[in-house]
């Protein structure tokens, strides 16, 4: 596709339950980002990716999180005992050589936990 | 630590009128200076974006004035248009904008008709 896919849409889950959700960055793109957008309060570092690098994983908000991303193209971000504070919208974005800046976004997930 | 503050939380602006959105940062690495552009159900997208060496930078209807003494920057929408109306997102890197970004929380700005 010509942009980055995102999917699924929307995810509603229960509190305790593991979700999986998947990026597929713009084809080429080495560089690969994970932010999440909480209601008023911004878009939210998690993890980056670039090339065959060690992630940088900084931004996870606890180990309950996790990422991965295989082939160095699609990426899957496993929330594992979902809480209800981790209702968002997960965005992905892809780069050219970690050019941050200039990344493409994604449409999202939205994630609800009830 | 919020490294980005922006303000304000949401804006009403006529059709035709300047739509002015401010941010502050405190990390003083930060060497790059983006906004973006988001619309309901979208994922951001980049607007325009600034280095500390120039102080303001237009793009049409939209420009960026930087103040890197006060470390303040600002996004100004000349002659606002409905089609304007979406959410505003400022941001800052550093090394170049090789490192992630850092955002504001947003500005939900609407133009009236």
């Amino acid at each position: 596709g010509a942009g980055v896919s995102q999917s699924p849409s929307n995810k509603v889950t229960e509190k305790g339950k593991d979700v999986e959700l998947r990026c597929d960055p713009i084809s080429g793109h080495t560089a690969l980002y994970w932010y999440r957008q909480s209601l008023g309060q911004g878009l939210e570092f998690l993890i980056y990716f670039q090339g065959n690098s060690a992630p940088d994983k900084s931004g996870l908000p606890s180990d309950r999180f996790s990422a991965e991303r295989t082939g160095g193209s699609v990426s899957t971000l496993t929330i594992q005992r979902t809480q209800q504070e981790d209702s968002a919208v997960y965005l992905c974005a892809s780069s050219l050589k970690g050019v941050t800046i200039k990344a493409f976004f994604g449409q999202g997930t939205r994630l609800t936990v009830v | 630590q919020q490294q980005v503050k922006q303000s304000p939380q949401s804006l009403i602006v006529q059709k035709g009128g300047i739509s002015i959105i401010n941010c502050a940062y405190e990390n003083t690495a930060f060497d790059y200076f983006p906004w973006y552009q988001q619309f309901p159900g979208k994922g951001p997208a980049l607007l325009i974006a600034i280095r500390p060496d120039v102080s303001e930078k237009k793009e049409g209807r939209f420009t960026i004035s930087f103040n890197k003494s006060a470390k303040q920057f600002s996004l100004h929408i000349m002659d606002s248009q409905p089609g304007d109306s979406a959410t505003y997102f400022c941001a800052a890197s550093d090394n170049s904008g090789y490192s992630t970004l850092t955002f504001g929380k947003g500005t939900m700005l609407l133009v009236s008709p």
